[in-house]
């Protein structure tokens, strides 16, 4: 079945980059999605990504899409204390799968 | 409209009671999504509708789990005989088509 694989942790320091990577194995998926939860919290759509675009860039936010190799990755500019969160890489159409998700730690 | 809406939100039930949770989607949203998300894991695909059908099922939803949605707007996920290892976070989203899928808030479920 369909998979989608992220590490599952990150730590950073204040103001780098936050880069969080994920690969999947289903092809077909028009859609890659970034999601963010905060503890207790539920699921935050952070940005998305079509099967056709290779980058996408929104504020501090940016995503890669590499088709070929299937692998997504995130980046964060300018990492923020509010940034502390766990990001699910998700994808599908119909029956979106997600990642485990990966914890981004900020470092003072 | 304030988003997906998702009540109770936590519930708390002795085993073997059965359980229902109700999911208010997106006003103009026709497609429904159930999540179930254990400490630690990502969310796990459950059911998803188009307006009142159910278009897919996972093996995760044995048979003492049903979700419902009779008109094609809000959604009903019941429980039978609740065992603990249903304790987990149940998630709804909608979606207009294959769109992008927003999430509730989730109703956290505590069997003991």
């Amino acid at each position: 079945g369909e998979d989608v694989e992220q590490s599952l942790f990150l730590s950073v320091r204040e103001g780098d980059s936050s880069v969080i990577n994920c690969t999947y194995t289903d092809s077909s998926s028009t859609y890659l999605y970034w999601y963010k939860q905060e503890p207790g919290a539920g699921l935050q759509l952070l940005t998305y990504i079509f099967s056709n675009m290779d980058m996408k860039q929104d504020q501090r936010l940016t995503v890669l899409l590499n088709k070929k190799d299937k692998h997504l990755s995130l980046r964060i500019a300018d990492t923020q204390t509010g940034d502390s969160a766990i990001y699910f890489c998700a994808v599908g159409d119909d029956k979106i799968i997600f990642g485990k998700g990966t914890r981004l730690h900020i470092l003072p | 409209d304030t988003g997906v809406s998702q009540n109770p939100r936590h519930k708390i039930t002795k085993r073997g009671q059965n359980v229902t949770f109700r999911c208010d989607p997106i006003s103009e949203h026709n497609r429904l999504y159930w999540y179930r998300q254990t400490l630690g894991q990502g969310p796990e695909f459950l059911t998803y509708f188009q307006n009142e059908a159910q278009l897919e099922k996972s093996r995760l939803l044995s048979d003492r789990f049903s979700a419902e949605r009779p008109k094609g707007s809000f959604s009903t996920l019941e429980i039978q005989r609740t065992e603990q290892g249903d304790s987990a976070m149940y998630l709804c989203a909608s979606s207009f088509q294959n769109t992008e899928a927003f999430f509730g808030q989730g109703t956290r479920l505590t069997v003991v």
